[in-house]
């Protein structure tokens, strides 16, 4: 069965360094979206892309964040200037369309130290 | 208030036993999804059911829909000790080709065997 994948599963970084998180959609899927959960709360939003633009983004979602699909198969997440309360697990999510679920990927724990 | 609230918050129960989590959420919705979370894992879909219908089931999974009172509900049959995690609603608005979810606040279930 076809699901989402993301690299790496854990990822520690310095405060004010920058990362890249990465994601493989579900390949038949046209709609990517970006969520973050901080440790013991629920999962927000981020932003949502499609056709290769930005379809709707969250007030967390600020010039810090970016998305981009670098080419047909990856979705990435990039944060800049990392800052402690950074740290979260950060879900990837795609979706073929129509009134149709989210398939959601297992998730990389990101630690900003 | 938010859109999505489970309650109860934490529901224990012994192996065998139903267990019931409820949704309340605030605006209109084109549907609504159960995700299932283990601890520190990623979330995985268990059902969706659209704004048109009332009930839906899947295995041991019931979910029921109340579009009039903004509610919905998961019930777990002969639950098991693997049943252990938690379960979020999450509500979807869908328009002119997007999505956008919103998460509740989750029911920490645990099973005893």
């Amino acid at each position: 069965e076809p699901e989402v994948t993301q690299t790496p599963s854990h990822q520690v970084t310095q405060m004010g360094q920058e990362v890249i998180l990465r994601c493989v959609p579900i390949s038949n899927h046209l709609y990517f979206y970006w969520y973050r959960q901080i440790l013991g709360q629920k999962v927000e939003f981020l932003v949502s892309f499609y056709n290769n633009e930005i379809s709707e983004k969250s007030e967390i979602f600020d010039d810090q964040f970016s998305v981009e699909r670098p080419d047909g198969s990856n979705f990435t997440l990039k944060i800049r200037s990392t800052k402690l309360e950074d740290s979260a697990m950060y879900f990837c999510a795609s979706r073929a369309g129509g009134n149709n679920e989210q398939f959601f990927g297992p998730g990389t724990r990101l630690t900003v130290l | 208030s938010q859109q999505g609230e489970e309650d109860p918050q934490a529901l224990s129960i012994q192996e065998g036993e139903n267990a019931t989590m409820n949704c309340s959420y605030k605006t209109s919705i084109n549907n609504l999804q159960w995700y299932r979370q283990n601890s520190g894992r990623g979330l995985v879909h268990l059902i969706l059911i659209r704004s048109n219908e009332r009930e839906k089931h899947s295995g041991r999974l019931r979910v029921t829909l109340d579009t009039s009172k903004k509610s919905s509900s998961l019930l777990i049959t002969a639950s098991r000790a693997a049943d252990t995690a938690s379960y979020f609603c999450a509500t979807g608005q869908y328009s002119g080709g997007y999505q956008k979810v919103t998460f509740g606040t989750g029911t920490k279930l645990q099973v005893i065997p």
